[in-house]
């Protein structure tokens, strides 16, 4: 069972740029949820989304935004990048029956 | 406003003996709690979790206790290994967890053989 990827690991842009973050779920999982994690704090949720539908968001500005496709993937996009926005990003999925999320191992976002 | 606290931010335990973690929570609707464990340079992985009709859950060497009239949860480790020292998160979620989780800070745990 091939568990949540994604990519890339390691990123650095600078301020104003866009970047887009790619996750593939776990085999047969249908809802994907983001989190991003600032160094020392806990996951915090931007959104998720349930069969390519957005089903829930986070206290986050709308230059977040995301996407899912028909295999479940997904991406998070951030416009105009700020140097606040530099932080681990998570990626989790999970069956809709409300099972656990399991996490991929984040891309960390470097803003100079 | 920090709705799920873990307010202690580092323990350390000597192999063998218990670990036991805290976390605190504010808000009355959550109804479904997790604990992950989370390695340097990997993301959280999942441990245990318990639903709020329940007051403890046991999986192995692993239990996590509730007490919703306090908002309190905890994580027994037992026997603790020194493969266990990594940062522990408690999350919280409504809807019966279908839904965003709201972690807590972490706390790092150390277990000294």
């Amino acid at each position: 069972e091939t568990g949540v990827t994604q990519s890339p690991t390691h990123l650095i842009k600078t301020r104003g740029q866009q970047v887009t973050l790619r996750c593939s779920s776990q085999s047969g999982h249908n809802t994907v949820s983001w989190y991003q994690q600032a160094l020392g704090q806990g996951p915090q949720f931007i959104f998720q989304y349930y069969r390519e539908e957005e089903n829930g968001r986070g206290n986050f500005p709308p230059r977040f935004s995301g996407l899912q496709f028909p295999n479940y993937s997904s991406e998070l996009n951030v416009n105009a990048l700020e140097l606040d926005d530099s932080a681990l990003y998570l990626c989790a999925s999970s069956l809709e029956s409300g099972q656990p999320q399991h996490f991929g191992d984040g891309t960390r976002l470097s803003i100079l | 406003d920090q709705q799920v606290k873990q307010n202690s931010p580092s323990l350390s335990v000597q192999e063998g003996r218990i670990s036991i973690l805290n976390c605190d929570y504010t808000n009355s609707m959550f109804d479904y709690f997790l604990w992950y464990k989370k390695y340097p340079a990997e993301g959280p992985t999942f441990l245990i979790s318990i639903s709020s009709i329940k007051d403890k859950n046991e999986d192995g060497r692993f239990t996590v206790f509730l007490n919703k009239s306090a908002k309190h949860l905890s994580l027994h480790i037992v026997p603790s290994q020194p493969g266990d020292s990594a940062v522990y998160f408690c999350a919280a979620s409504g809807d019966s967890g279908t839904y965003k989780y709201i972690f807590g800070t972490g706390t790092r745990l150390k277990v000294l053989a």
